[in-house]
C-alpha cells in the first residue's frame, strides 16, 4: 500500500485537459512545498515532468502542470496528446529524511 | 549528457544478500552538484524509495527498509553500490539508480527528485 494516494486511472480525448491527484497528509503533501511527477511509458524509467509542486525541468510542454492545496497535489496535463498515455507517479518528501511515493495513475488518450 | 547503468546479479536467493552496482558516464559520483539514490518497482507496482548518498558520505535510508540496506559510493570507479540483505520474494523488482541535484532542500537532508534515471534491472527473487 502507498503511502500517497492516486486515482489507478484517468482518461480524457485528445485536446482536453486532464488532472490527476495525489493525496497525503500534513506529514508529507501538506506540509511540504516538495512534490514531484513523474511519467512511465511502458518498460522505461520513470521521466521527471514536475518537481517542487509546480517547477517544470528544461525540455517538458507547459502542457505540463503540478499544484497543491492541502494535502493534496494534482497535475493537469492540458491539450492532451496521443504520446502523453504513460502512467504517473507522484512523490512527496514525508519528514526524517523520507521520501514517499504514490500508487500511480495509468493515463489513457481516448 | 550524465548517463548512469544499473548492473547485478538478475537471480537472487531468498534470506541471501542483493548487490546491484550503478555506473556514471558522463559526470562523476563524487561531484559536489548531485546526490544519488536507489528506487524500486514491484513487476505491476508502484515506485519505492530505498535509498540516497552523497560524496561527502551522508546517506539517508528509507525508514521500511533501513535495517536491511546499505549504500555507498567507490569513487575510483565511478559507481554506487546498493546491498539489500536477507532478501525475500518481496525484494524482487526493477531496481533504479538516478540522480538527485543538490540544492536548498538536499543539503537539509530534505529528500527531493529525481532528475536522471538509470534504465533499471530486474531482480528476481527465487525460493
Amino acid at each position: 500500500q502507498s503511502a500517497l494516494t492516486q486515482p489507478p486511472s484517468a482518461s480524457g480525448s485528445p485536446g482536453q485537459s486532464v488532472i490527476i491527484s495525489c493525496t497525503g497528509t500534513s506529514g508529507d503533501v501538506g506540509g511540504y512545498n516538495y512534490v514531484s511527477w513523474y511519467q512511465q511509458n511502458p518498460g522505461k524509467a520513470p521521466k521527471l515532468i514536475i518537481f517542487e509542486v509546480d517547477k517544470r525541468p528544461s525540455g517538458v510542454p507547459d502542457r505540463f502542470s503540478g499544484s497543491k492545496s492541502g494535502n493534496t497535489a494534482s497535475l493537469t496535463v492540458s491539450g492532451l496528446r496521443a504520446e502523453d498515455e504513460a502512467d504517473y507517479y507522484c512523490s512527496s518528501y514525508a519528514g526524517n529524511s523520507n521520501l514517499v511515493f504514490g500508487g500511480g495513475t495509468k493515463l489513457t488518450v481516448l | 549528457q550524465l548517463q548512469l547503468q544499473e548492473s547485478g546479479p538478475r537471480l537472487v536467493k531468498s534470506s541471501e544478500t542483493l548487490s546491484l552496482t550503478c555506473t556514471v558516464s558522463d559526470g562523476s559520483v563524487s561531484s559536489s552538484r548531485s546526490y544519488w539514490g536507489w528506487i524500486r518497482q514491484p513487476p505491476g507496482k508502484g515506485l519505492e524509495w530505498i535509498a540516497s548518498i552523497y560524496y561527502s558520505g551522508d546517506t539517508y535510508y528509507s525508514p521500511s527498509l533501513k535495517s536491511r540496506v546499505t549504500i555507498s559510493l567507490a569513487a575510483s570507479n565511478n559507481q554506487i553500490s546498493l546491498r539489500l540483505s536477507s532478501v525475500t520474494a518481496a525484494d524482487t523488482a526493477v531496481y533504479y539508480c538516478a540522480r538527485q541535484p543538490r540544492g536548498f532542500a538536499m543539503i537539509r537532508g530534505i529528500i527531493n527528485y529525481f532528475n536522471i534515471w538509470g534504465q533499471g534491472t530486474l531482480v528476481t527473487v527465487s525460493s
